[in-house]
């Protein structure tokens, strides 16, 4: 898997548009982009993934730059259940590796 | 569907003691994975299964084991408990490699 780069943390206004930052310098052209959050005391859970192309579902949009070395998640209006730690993971095989990820907190 | 189960929810063991961290997921889903959270960290691979039959070492293998002889169950054995094992334990599946995984909701376990 390619390592990826995050902030340690980010804060956020509720219902306001958020922007969390991934870089993966060495991602192979192969490999997909995930992101994952996990809420406390939770397992994680799946939020998008995208090989090229944005990429948008109920929970969030994800934006990959033209050469794929970087990647955003988009939450469009935090809440503060959107308060967790989120990771970005990119690799084309079943070993996903999970780094510290970037803890978002939203304030009300 | 349940998804991804997992039992004990907590454990607590002495040094030395063994048990087996049980995990099972409906979805069909061939592979399986288990990874320990250690406190403010992220997730490491343990093991993780292909299929019925098919275990492989992840990044922190020594001192589990695992097996996988039906494709819902994926227990994770420790045989000697040491307190470095105090950490949060996690089961996924997928329906394949590199696909969305699927997690249970994580047995914690204090080795004293």
């Amino acid at each position: 898997d390619a390592k990826t780069t995050q902030p340690n943390s980010m804060e956020s206004n509720e219902e306001e548009p958020v922007h969390l930052p991934c870089n993966h310098s060495t991602i192979s052209g192969t490999d997909y982009i995930h992101w994952y959050r996990q809420l406390p005391s939770q397992g994680p859970e799946y939020v998008i993934h995208g090989l090229t192309s944005n990429v948008n579902n109920r929970m969030a949009s994800l934006a990959i730059a033209e050469d794929r070395k970087s990647s955003t998640l988009i939450l469009h209006r935090a809440t503060l259940r959107d308060a967790a730690v989120y990771y970005c993971i990119s690799g084309a095989n079943s070993k996903l590796t999970f780094g510290k990820g970037i803890t978002l907190s939203v304030r009300p | 569907n349940a998804g991804v189960t997992q039992t004990p929810k907590f454990r607590i063991l002495k040094i030395g003691q063994s048990m087996t961290l049980q995990c099972a997921q409906d979805m069909n889903h061939n592979y399986m994975y288990w990874y320990r959270q250690d406190p403010g960290m992220g997730l490491k691979l343990i093991y993780y299964s292909v299929g019925a039959g098919i275990t492989d070492k992840g990044e922190v293998p020594n001192g589990y084991n695992v097996s996988r002889s039906t494709t819902e169950d994926f227990p994770l054995r420790l045989e000697l408990a040491a307190p470095s094992q105090t950490s949060v334990y996690f089961c996924a599946s997928s329906n394949q490699g590199g696909e969305t995984q699927y997690f249970g909701p994580g047995t914690r376990l204090l080795v004293l």
